[in-house]
């Protein structure tokens, strides 16, 4: 069965600091990664993809991939308490499904 | 711009009674739609995808199924409702190109539903 793995926190990171958020998945066929972000009682919405080994920025967030680890992380930059909400990580999983993590709950402390 | 729709937002619903849940894509054709469950605390559990009008796949066999009589609507329903039916249901939708970059999924709003 094809999975993909967090830790369901709570990550808690003072405001400012860096926010490290972890993935494994278990289909080396997987070739797209995505980042979602979910607000309590609200549905995800797509912060990120990639699909290439390394790093991918856009702005305040990083996404990094290794498919050899078959690892994926999101790293928030200066982390504000706005970005406290759960993180899904996902993996496409051929036959255009998408797999979901259970997801991580960030807590950003002012 | 693609938009999606999805309604309700929330239902309380006895166990035994029916269910539709409805969810339409505005903006783009032929994309793949799918429903997804989110139990409290839990992860995305997919249900039903669908690549196009009449085609529907099961993940996850229960009192629930799914129809698609249209290219962008896509219809979840139950003859008869459990308790154990009672979550966070997302339609949702996605290009489906193939390749990289071609499977982000766009969610609807959500329907939280309690079944009573």
């Amino acid at each position: 069965q094809k999975e993909v793995e967090q830790n369901s926190g709570p990550l808690s990171v003072p405001e400012g600091a860096i926010a490290s958020l972890n993935c494994t998945y278990s289909d080396r066929g997987s070739q797209s990664f995505f980042w979602y972000r979910q607000y309590s009682g609200k549905s995800p919405e797509l912060i990120m993809f990639i699909y290439s080994n390394g790093d991918k920025e856009d702005g305040r967030f990083t996404a990094q991939l290794n498919k050899a680890s078959q690892y994926v992380s999101l790293l928030i930059r200066d982390s504000q308490p706005s970005d406290s909400a759960t993180y899904l990580c996902a993996a496409d999983g051929g036959y255009q499904k998408v797999t979901f993590g259970t997801g991580t709950k960030l807590q950003v402390i002012p | 711009s693609q938009t999606i729709h999805q309604w309700p937002a929330t239902l309380v619903q006895p166990v035994g009674s029916p269910l539709s849940l409805e969810c339409t894509v505005e903006g783009t054709s032929n994309p793949n739609l799918y429903w997804y469950r989110q139990a409290a605390g839990r992860g995305l559990q997919l249900l039903f995808y669908s690549v196009g009008i009449g085609q529907i796949s099961s993940e996850v066999p229960q009192n629930l199924s799914a129809s698609r009589p249209q290219d962008r609507q896509f219809i979840l329903s139950s003859k008869k409702l459990l308790l154990s039916d009672s979550g966070f249901y997302l339609c949702a939708w996605s290009l489906g190109t193939g390749g990289v970059g071609g499977t982000e999924a766009f969610f609807g709003q959500g329907t939280r539903l309690t079944v009573v």
